[in-house]
């Protein structure tokens, strides 16, 4: 079945940029479906971040969009998120995971905490 | 920007209870497209249901779904020791694409 792992720094120091990737094992994203990104900083809720399709086609939180970069490496299976000029407010739990059903998010991955601090 | 309040906010209960948890969007969700998801400690959110009554593939039928346009509703009939946790609904199709609502735990009474 298909399964994510998402991977990057723990910490990031404020001012630069976050980056994470999110491997896909068990299907190839070449194949369709769009991917995505979700935070949860710690004891709170989630929030979306943005998507991508195989094509390169993206969909960003407009709250973030000025900050995100998502791209996609169909060769190794993977997409990746960059967020810019972080602050304390980043910190979070960090997952990705596949568009189901077309308006759902299934898969998860087990998530990568990114801390901000210097 | 659409917001989905969910409430209530904690809910007791005891197994073989059931549970009924609500989410209400400021706005009517796009064609029902509105999804639920199951976060226990320590792990990823699941889903469990999808366009607002659809149970996710290997979901137990004690997960129900219902609703549209504003209102929408969870139910979990005989609850199970392992179905204790925080549950979210998320909408697609407004701006932003996707959003949460700010969650319900349910807990052991």
């Amino acid at each position: 079945q298909v399964q994510l792992q998402e991977s990057g720094p723990g910490l990031v120091k404020p001012s630069e940029t976050l980056s994470l990737t999110c491997v896909v094992s068990g299907y190839s994203i070449s194949s369709g479906y769009y991917w995505g990104w979700i935070r949860q900083p710690p004891g709170k809720g989630l929030e979306w971040i943005g998507s991508i399709y195989h094509s390169g086609s993206t969909y960003h939180n407009p709250s973030l969009k000025s900050r995100v970069t998502i791209s996609v490496d169909t060769s190794k299976n993977q997409f990746s998120l960059k967020l810019s000029s972080v602050t304390a407010a980043d910190t979070a739990m960090y997952y990705c995971a596949r568009v189901e059903y077309s308006t759902s998010l299934a898969p998860w991955g087990q998530g990568t905490l990114v801390t901000v601090s210097s | 920007e659409i917001v989905l309040t969910q409430s209530p906010g904690t809910l007791s209960l005891s197994p073989g209870e059931r549970a009924t948890l609500s989410c209400r969007a400021s706005q009517s969700v796009s064609s029902g497209y509105l999804a639920w998801y199951q976060q226990k400690p320590g792990q990823a959110p699941r889903l469990l249901i999808y366009s607002a009554s659809s149970r996710a593939t290997g979901i137990p039928d004690r997960f129900s779904g219902s609703g549209s346009g504003t209102d929408f509703t969870l139910t979990i009939t005989r609850l199970e020791p392992e179905d204790f946790a925080v549950y979210y609904c998320q909408q697609y199709g407004s701006s932003p694409l996707f959003s949460f609502g700010q969650g319900t735990k349910l807990e052991i009474k």
